[in-house]
């Protein structure tokens, strides 16, 4: 069974950095999945961030593009996200998941997600 | 940008039949995906490849896909159906989800 487990600081001052990684079992990182971040705002609904392949090759969010970096680290078998310049509106959610890639393309297992919160 | 459009709520009555639709341009043309997302809970995959269901989802769970539509239904909702869904497409490099729709079984 998959699982993914997104983990790093609940609290990230304004203009900081935001940065999580989520580590991967069950599969490994380098497998032909992609994976990807979601974020969740309070009482919101889904935002896709972006999404990385085990080569590097990444998609990103037009409207996040410049401020976000998502990389993966084969040897831990997980992947991380990086927020650059972040306000209160990136306060959210974040989920990990693994986006399958075959004959069809969907996100197949979420991990629990983790709250972020942008505050001073 | 590639924009997915939902109602924001739905209701249905426990038993019948609940259709929740998105839009888009030429959806038809892509696949698309459906998520329950339950309150507090982190979303499932509920539909993919616009008509197929994974295991583990209920038979009454069903999509269908064409012109600009794509189509969830449940077919005699239960309670614990009540939840956010959420349509998904692949366009043009980037994954877009729609706005949501709270389905609400009274």
């Amino acid at each position: 069974q998959v699982q993914l487990q997104a983990s790093g600081p609940g609290l990230v001052k304004p203009s900081g950095t935001l940065s999580l990684t989520c580590a991967v079992s069950g599969d490994s990182i380098s497998s032909s999945n992609r994976w990807t971040w979601v974020r969740q705002p309070p009482g919101k609904g889904l935002e896709w961030i972006g999404q990385i392949y085990h080569s590097g090759t990444t998609n990103y969010n037009p409207s996040l593009k410049g401020r976000v970096v998502i990389s993966v680290d084969r040897s831990n078998n997980q992947f991380s996200l990086r927020l650059n310049s972040v306000t209160a509106a990136d306060t959210a959610v974040y989920y990990c998941a693994r986006v399958f890639w075959g004959s069809a393309y969907y996100f197949d297992y979420w991990g629990l997600g983790t709250l972020v919160t942008v505050s001073s | 940008s590639y924009e997915l459009t939902q109602p924001p709520s739905v209701s249905v009555s426990p038993g019948q039949t609940a259709s929740i639709t998105c839009s888009g341009d030429k959806l038809g043309d892509k696949f698309a995906c459906w998520y329950q997302q339950k309150s507090g809970l982190s979303p499932v995959l509920v539909v993919y490849q616009s008509t197929k269901r994974p295991s583990g989802i209920p038979e009454r769970f069903s999509g269908s896909n064409s012109g600009n539509t794509a189509t969830l239904t449940i077919s005699g909702t239960q309670a614990m159906d009540e939840a956010d869904y959420y349509c998904q497409a692949w366009d043009s490099g980037n994954w877009v989800f729609g706005g949501g729709t709270r389905l609400t079984v009274l």
